[in-house]
């Protein structure tokens, strides 16, 4: 069976560092995108960026280019998503998504990792 | 930036009805489009990818059509658990979400 399971929720102040992680099984980890979406409250979906753990590209969308940073480990069949700086306006869930049998659409989702940045 | 426009933004309708929701991409995304359904409080799921194949596990009565910049997806009769938030997304030129359609019970 197919996982991604996300590590637990989260609750920072600004101007700290994150990071949080998704570890996949029951699929070639290596063999797939992993990527990250988020949600933040009431609203709808954002895609932030992927990567193929294989050779390590990585993708990022315009709008999350330089805020954050997506890597993984073959080893531990584990993507990572991190901050150096949190803000206020990070606050959100945050889901990891794979494309497995189906490329470059995510037919598996983590079950989401929720952030909280606040003072 | 390819931008996705649903519509509507809400749709009330009862069990056993059918459900019409509508994306708009702003340029081409051939048929580069898929479906997900958010229940409350859930993770998406992929209902539909590459504008009409239903996932794995998906039922029939979901549906997808569209090429270009016009995509539809139709539920032809309304469960309980289809009251939900779907989004369409595209991957034709990098991705990106619609705002979402809200489907909820009458």
């Amino acid at each position: 069976e197919v996982q991604l399971v996300q590590s637990g929720a989260e609750v920072k102040k600004p101007g700290e560092s994150l990071t949080i992680s998704c570890k996949g099984s029951g699929y070639r980890f290596s063999s797939s995108w992993i990527g990250w979406v988020r949600q933040m409250p009431g609203k709808g979906l954002e895609w932030m960026g992927f990567i193929y753990p294989g050779d390590s590209d990585t993708r990022y969308s315009p709008s999350f280019q330089g805020q954050v940073t997506i890597s993984a480990d073959k080893a531990t069949n584990t993507a990572y998503l991190q901050w150096t700086s949190l803000q206020a306006p990070d606050t959100a869930m945050y889901y990891c998504a794979a494309g497995i049998a189906v490329d470059n659409f995510f037919d598996h989702w983590g079950q989401g990792t929720l952030v909280t940045v606040s003072s | 930036e390819v931008v996705l426009t649903q519509s509507p933004a809400n749709l009330s309708l009862s069990p056993g009805e059918r459900a019409t929701l509508s994306c708009r991409a702003s340029q081409s995304v051939t048929s580069f489009l898929a479906w997900y359904q958010q229940r409350l409080g859930q993770a998406p799921r992929l209902l539909i990818y590459d504008a009409s194949t239903r996932a794995s596990g998906i039922p029939a009565r979901f549906s997808g059509s569209g090429s270009g910049t016009d995509f539809t997806l139709t539920i032809s009769s309304l469960e309980p658990e289809d009251f939900a938030v779907y989004y369409c997304q595209q991957r034709s030129k990098s991705i990106t979400f619609g705002q979402g359609t809200r489907l909820e019970i009458k």
